[in-house]
């Protein structure tokens, strides 16, 4: 079980560049989650999905968008990347709903 | 909305020392969670909760319920190097989603 992984580890863009994080699960989680952590602001729910084909916003949804096509894959999208979204993004997934969540590695995004 | 107020925002203590944390709100939880980030990598879980006054114990560490379900404390008995990193916590309701603190950076001191 290789658990809750993400791709890409690190990257760099520039402003109005897209690009898009994946995040995969092999333990058959219907729930699935993607985070933000910045210094100081402890984790910060972006967006979640409660099952395949299926999404919803979280506490800082703004300029992301997810989808979630595949009951293993959840993925996170900026479609005009901005300096304020330079953050660690944390995916995590759960067996029900807001039952204890397992994080990925976390992708390292900076944007200039 | 609901907020977790989680401290101490930092320690630095000497090896072998105990360690204690805590976290509280002003709203009451079903369910608390203590996890461990170690620097550049994802939280991982340590401890969860699902009962007020449950205390559960994971090799050294030790987490408790609070009474009141407005809080929730971990301990960290003879601390060693690898403990350091942040510790969160985290509260869970079946009506919210869940609610994360901000965190405690452990530093040991050699």
């Amino acid at each position: 079980n290789a658990g809750v992984t993400q791709t890409p580890k690190f990257r760099v863009l520039k402003t109005g560049q897209s690009m898009t994080l994946l995040c995969a699960q092999d333990m058959n989680h219907e729930y699935m989650y993607w985070y933000r952590q910045d210094p100081g602001m402890g984790l910060r729910l972006i967006h979640y999905s409660v099952g395949e084909g299926t999404t919803a916003k979280g506490e800082v949804p703004d300029g992301y968008n997810v989808s979630r096509l595949k009951k293993q894959n959840f993925l996170l999208g900026l479609e005009s990347a901005a300096p304020s979204q330079t953050s660690v993004y944390f995916c995590a997934s759960s067996r029900l709903e807001w039952e204890t969540q397992y994080f990925g590695p976390g992708t390292r995004l900076l944007v200039l | 909305g609901q907020q977790l107020n989680q401290s101490p925002q930092s320690m630095f203590i000497q090896e072998g020392e105990d360690v204690s944390m805590n976290c509280t709100s002003s709203s009451i939880f079903n369910t608390w969670l203590w996890y461990k980030q170690d620097p550049g990598e994802g939280p991982v879980l340590l401890i969860a909760l699902y009962k007020a006054g449950e205390l559960t114990s994971n090799g050294r560490l030790t987490a408790q319920f609070g009474i009141t379900r407005k809080d929730s404390f971990l301990n960290i008995s003879a601390s060693i190097p690898s403990d350091v990193g942040i510790y969160f916590c985290a509260g869970q309701n079946r009506d919210d989603k869940i609610i994360f603190g901000k965190g405690t950076r452990l530093h040991i001191l050699p």
